[in-house]
């Protein structure tokens, strides 16, 4: 069974600095790991999809990487702002067409202005 | 729609009463898949449609819930008997192509339930 992990599970941080989220998880045969953003009250949102053939994306301020061997991915977060505060999920899409979603426990993100 | 619609967006119910909880995907999206999601922890998978049929229920967590999707399009995820247990958020999903190359889903805000 496939196990999710992501550390820190909260981080507090001053605006303006770089910062990098982990996650880790048990079973390389995945189709594609995502991050999410989940803000209170609200849905989820997609921030970023890497292909289990892909190493990284990049959208703006974020970066994901993506290590099967090891079974790693990061969220590198650049010049954090108070608007990127909430809770960042590492998801983790099977190879078997339409099967679940893994999500980890989250890492619960605070930007102080 | 726009976007996929949860309601209500929250429910308050007595321990033993009877829930039902809405999902309104995206139009045209094949793929529906309910997750629940306790207090500090990450969703966990519930039970995924595709179409009308449920293709996979192994997430349910007992014979009190059960989830419905009679023309494709509206879900209901139903839970009998409600336990203080229960509570927690329930998030609803749908995509157009599970078995395509993005895999992209589109999340509902929610359903809080409160079992009191």
């Amino acid at each position: 069974k496939q196990e999710v992990t992501q550390i820190p599970a909260a981080l507090s941080v001053p605006e303006g600095e770089n910062l990098v989220l982990n996650c880790s998880f048990t079973d390389s045969a995945i189709y594609n790991l995502q991050w999410f953003r989940q803000d209170p009250g609200k849905g989820l949102t997609s921030l970023l999809l890497i292909q289990s053939s892909q190493r990284e994306q990049t959208s703006g301020r974020l970066n994901a990487s993506l290590d099967k061997s090891s079974g790693r991915s990061t969220l590198y977060i650049a010049a954090s702002q108070p608007g990127d505060s909430a809770t960042y999920l590492c998801v983790l899409t099977k190879r078997e067409a339409g099967n679940m979603l893994t999500f980890g426990g989250g890492t619960r993100l605070m930007v102080k202005p | 729609g726009a976007g996929v619609s949860q309601t209500p967006s929250n429910k308050v119910t007595e321990k033993g009463k009877y829930v039902e909880l809405r999902c309104d995907p995206i139009s045209g999206h094949t793929a529906l898949y309910w997750y629940r999601q306790s207090l500090g922890q990450g969703p966990e998978f519930l039970i995924y449609f595709q179409g009308t049929g449920a293709a996979d229920d192994s997430g349910l967590p007992n014979d009190r819930f059960f989830a419905v999707r009679p023309e494709g399009s509206v879900s209901t995820l139903k839970i009998q008997r409600t336990e203080r247990g229960d509570s927690a958020v329930y998030l609803c999903a749908s995509s157009p192509d599970p078995t395509g190359t993005e895999r992209t889903y589109t999340f509902g805000s929610g359903t809080r339930l409160t079992v009191v």
